[in-house]
């Protein structure tokens, strides 16, 4: 298994559009976070899930972002009628529960899509 | 709110030299913090990460210290290397769901 994956890397597309983008994470990771970073920033949280069952949303994903984990594998985020603040780099991580504690340790990142919107 | 801010925003050194990146935090319940890598237009990549019971990590040439109470943690790194060129990402996990990012430090190491 070589790590996190994410498809596109670079999306290009016109305001107003939808644009979906996929993540695949670490085969035994059932946690999967997906993040946005803008130029000069560091990432911000969007939302993430445990397994299929999404546990947390970030006020930053307006109604017209949404993210769905189909059986707990990939996942996919798509955001409706693209605006130009959507211009950003998306990246998704991935982790296990481990170790004596319990806890949601190291979070592993993909390479990420960035998107720009004319 | 937790917020996390890193010093200095930009740090400029001469090949060998021993540096240090600095970490701050504002409120001191967190479950880890972890220090990542990023080169330009990449993603992240994980380098050390510290369980709220430790006080330090080290891998190669790096050591991260942690000290819950005072809200700070260092990322020492011996010998830098021009490969060592990058922006430098400290986060912490309020819970053992999301992390929290400061804006980075963007290190140059010159030959």
């Amino acid at each position: 298994d070589t790590g996190v994956s994410q498809d596109p890397r670079h999306k290009i597309t016109k305001r107003g559009q939808n644009v979906t983008f996929r993540c695949d994470p670490i085969s035994e990771h059932n946690r999967l976070y997906w993040y946005r970073q803008t130029l000069g920033q560091g990432p911000e949280f969007l939302t993430y899930f445990q397994n299929e069952a999404q546990l947390e949303k970030s006020r930053l994903l307006s109604d017209r972002f949404s993210a769905e984990r189909p059986k707990g594998s990939f996942s996919t985020l798509e955001i409706q009628r693209t605006e130009q603040g959507d211009s950003a780099m998306y990246l998704c991580a991935s982790s296990k529960r481990g170790g004596t504690s319990g806890l949601y340790n190291e979070q592993f990142f993909g390479p990420g899509t960035r998107l720009t919107v004319l | 709110k937790q917020e996390v801010t890193q010093i200095p925003a930009a740090l400029s050194v001469p090949e060998g030299e021993n540096l240090v990146l600095n970490c701050s935090f504002t409120d001191s319940a967190i479950y880890n913090l972890q220090w990542f890598r990023q080169d330009p237009g990449k993603g992240l990549t994980s380098l050390l990460l510290i369980q709220s019971s430790q006080r330090e990590q080290t891998s190669g040439r790096l050591n991260a210290s942690l000290d819950k109470s005072s809200g700070r943690s260092t990322l020492y790194i011996a010998a830098s290397q021009p490969g060592d060129s990058a922006t430098y990402l400290c986060a912490v996990s309020p819970g053992s769901e999301k992390l929290v990012f400061g804006k980075g430090t963007k290190l140059t190491v010159n030959p």
